[in-house]
């Protein structure tokens, strides 16, 4: 069975400077990952996905990924963070075959001005 | 035009009650999810409908009961209501191309 850590609950950054939300997973077969974004009050958002090639994903609102398949790693990156990025982030995998998605439990990121 | 929507956003019901939840997408995607969110943020797969067939159940209760008249709708309908059922539940579509639609999620408190 497929699974996702988000080992913060809570990542704080100030405004400018880079950010990285951490993401491990477990899955059998090859994984298809994914981030998601959720802002108050609101439903998850799409923001980026790794199913094959490049290891580095480039995303919405200039996120990024990368996929470390030897880490089972697939940390959400962006150089330069906004006030506008706080929100919660939400990483998930699933397997190759007909499965739905797992989500990790997400991590509150805070960006401050 | 919104393309998964859910009615009501709030809920607000006693103990032992019935009550349901609608969604439709506008997308023409096949396969629609239920999620429910737990006061942690806690994102959990309830069921996975593909093309009006029920695909995924996952350990649900059977209190809850989706149904999907058509493709574009997935309504969740939930009888005799817990207050551990009080939760922020999100229906999703899901899009060729692995990607996810949800609505903006309908929050249940069961008093």
């Amino acid at each position: 069975a497929q699974s996702v850590a988000q080992p913060e609950d809570q990542v704080n950054v100030a405004e400018g400077n880079p950010l990285t939300v951490k993401c491990t997973y477990s899955v059998s077969g090859n994984p298809y990952l994914f981030w998601y974004v959720q802002y108050p009050n609101r439903g998850l958002q799409f923001l980026l996905k790794y199913i094959t090639g490049d290891n580095l994903v480039k995303g919405s609102y200039g996120f990024e990924a990368e996929f470390n398949k030897s880490q089972t790693s697939f940390h959400l990156k962006k150089p330069s963070a906004l006030v506008s990025d706080s929100a919660l982030y939400f990483c998930a995998v699933r397997d190759a075959g007909n499965t739905p998605l797992v989500f990790g439990k997400g991590t509150r990121l805070s960006v401050i001005a | 035009d919104t393309a998964v929507s859910q009615t009501p956003k709030y809920l607000v019901t006693q103990m032992g009650n019935d009550k349901s939840i609608k969604c439709e997408q506008n997308l023409g995607h096949d396969t629609m999810y239920w999620y429910k969110q737990d006061s942690k943020k806690f994102l959990k797969i309830m069921f996975s409908y593909n093309n009006k067939e029920l695909i995924i159940n996952e350990t649900v209760p059977n209190r809850f009961s989706p149904k999907s008249p058509d493709k574009a709708h997935l309504n969740l309908h939930i009888n005799s209501l817990e207050l551990g059922d009080s939760a922020v539940y999100f229906c999703a579509s899901f899009a060729p191309g692995e990607k996810l639609f949800f609505g903006s999620g309908t929050q249940l408190s069961v008093l």
